[in-house]
């Protein structure tokens, strides 16, 4: 079985430009988050869905991150612009829906370089 | 509202010394409590969980972690460390609350010297 993936794994960008990442989770999970991992830190909620719908999105900065989920399957997530503060890995994860024990798998990340 | 406390950003012991690293949690409902390790370049995967029953809890690479709620603690061990469990060691606070909320500590480096 396919694990989540994540793409691009690395991303090196000009503050300013926009960018984008992609997430595709386990087969059959209704539930995708994205967190945000700074150097050192644990990561920390960007968004959850459920299925399409964007059930939590408080911690996601409105003015700069965008977020979609379109058919409840893969994701996209996106900063325009960037700004030299977005340096970070960026990490999708997914459950299974209903009632479990909340166990997230993850997916190897992708490192944004804002220069 | 939870949250994860980890006790030392970083942990240094020597090849076949006891690994102890700590955390604890808040959480106004019951929780359940998780270990996460990640190696370079790499997400999170799972070592180990609590959820109900038993407070001792084994995970893969010979890891454990005993939930104690009178201490709202979860920390995680193992007898003999090896080089190989050089990593970063995560715990996280899950709780269900219309679905599941994942809180994660800041982390704690394991190094291993030989």
């Amino acid at each position: 079985e396919a694990g989540v993936v994540q793409s691009p794994r690395y991303k090196i960008i000009e503050k300013k430009q926009p960018v984008a990442f992609w997430c595709n989770p386990i087969s059959g999970h209704n539930t995708l988050y994205w967190y945000l991992q700074n150097l050192g830190q644990g990561p920390e909620l960007l968004i959850r869905y459920e299925n399409e719908e964007a059930v939590d999105d408080s911690q996601l900065p409105k003015d700069r991150f965008s977020a979609e989920r379109l058919k409840g399957v893969d994701s996209t997530l996106k900063i325009q612009p960037a700004e030299l503060g977005d340096s970070a890995v960026y990490l999708c994860a997914s459950r299974t829906g209903g009632e479990n024990t909340g166990e997230l798998f993850f997916g190897e990340g992708s490192r944004l370089t804002v220069l | 509202a939870q949250s994860v406390t980890q006790l030392g950003s970083h942990v240094s012991v020597s090849e076949g010394a006891l690994v102890l690293l700590r955390c604890n949690y808040s959480s106004s409902v019951p929780p359940y409590l998780f270990w996460y390790v990640q190696y370079p370049n790499q997400g999170l995967q799972l070592l180990l969980k609590y959820t109900t029953g038993a407070t001792l809890v084994k995970g893969i690479n010979g890891f454990e972690a005993e939930f104690k709620k009178s201490e709202t603690s979860f920390h995680l061990t193992k007898p003999s460390a090896h080089m190989s469990d050089a990593a970063e060691y995560f715990c996280a606070v899950s709780v269900n609350t219309g679905g599941f909320k994942t809180i994660f500590g800041a982390g704690t480096r394991l190094f291993v010297k030989a």
